[in-house]
């Protein structure tokens, strides 16, 4: 059974970092691509990023290009999402998933919350 | 880009058949598959249609998809409607530069 837990979560302020991780497992996590994908409270979905199966190439929407990394380590089963300089309209519940053959999810985490204030 | 238009919300019966539909503004609705996915109150979505009509293991064959070219519209479509399938519904699909485009979420009341 596909399993994505997410951590890492938290409050931070404006201007502040955080690193998020995601850890896989059900599947072999190097057959596919990974997504991150946030909701801020009370809202819709947010795309937010993916990356391929060995970290090749990676996207980004535009309201975080610049600001967020992402990453993977397929020795460890985990995606990660680097964020720099956050803002409050960064607050959101952040889910990662998996990525079907087109761009689209299968399989989602939990979430996690990011929350940004002063 | 384009945006993906969704109802605000539905309602229906019990043991009725609903469905949402999810518009796209610019370019065709065949040009690019669309997923619907379910999210229930308190929880992550969950996947129940891709690539326009294909349904994952674990879905109920109560749920459907289709889209209509002439409305360029995407539609899911729930039969035989029972409580548990209360929640929002979001449409998804993406453009040429891999930019995906969620719509705005179609709350689905059972009552």
């Amino acid at each position: 059974e596909v399993h994505l837990v997410e951590s890492g979560g938290g409050v931070v302020r404006p201007g502040e970092s955080l690193r998020l991780s995601c850890v896989a497992s059900g599947f072999t996590f190097d057959g596919y691509g990974m997504n991150w994908v946030r909701q801020a409270p009370g809202k819709g979905l947010e795309w937010v990023s993916n990356i391929n199966w060995n970290g090749g190439t990676a996207d980004y929407a535009d309201s975080v290009k610049g600001r967020f990394t992402i990453s993977r380590d397929n020795a460890k089963n985990s995606l990660y999402l680097q964020m720099e300089s956050l803002r409050a309209d960064d607050t959101a519940v952040y889910f990662c998933g998996r990525s079907l053959t087109v761009p689209a999810l299968d399989y989602w985490g939990q979430g996690t919350l990011v929350t940004v204030s002063s | 880009n384009f945006m993906l238009t969704q109802p605000h919300s539905v309602s229906e019966s019990p043991g009725k058949t609903v469905t949402i539909s999810c518009t796209r503004s610019s370019g065709s609705i065949a040009s690019t598959y669309v997923q619907w996915y379910q999210q229930r109150p308190g929880s992550s979505p969950r996947t129940v249609i891709y690539k326009d009509n294909q349904l994952p293991s674990g879905v109920p064959d109560r749920f459907s998809g289709s889209i209509d070219t002439s409305s360029n519209s995407a539609s899911l479509t729930i039969s035989g409607l029972k409580t548990e399938d209360e929640a929002d519904y979001y449409c998804q699909s993406y453009d040429s530069g891999n930019h995906w485009v969620f719509g705005g979420g179609t709350k689905l009341t059972v009552l």
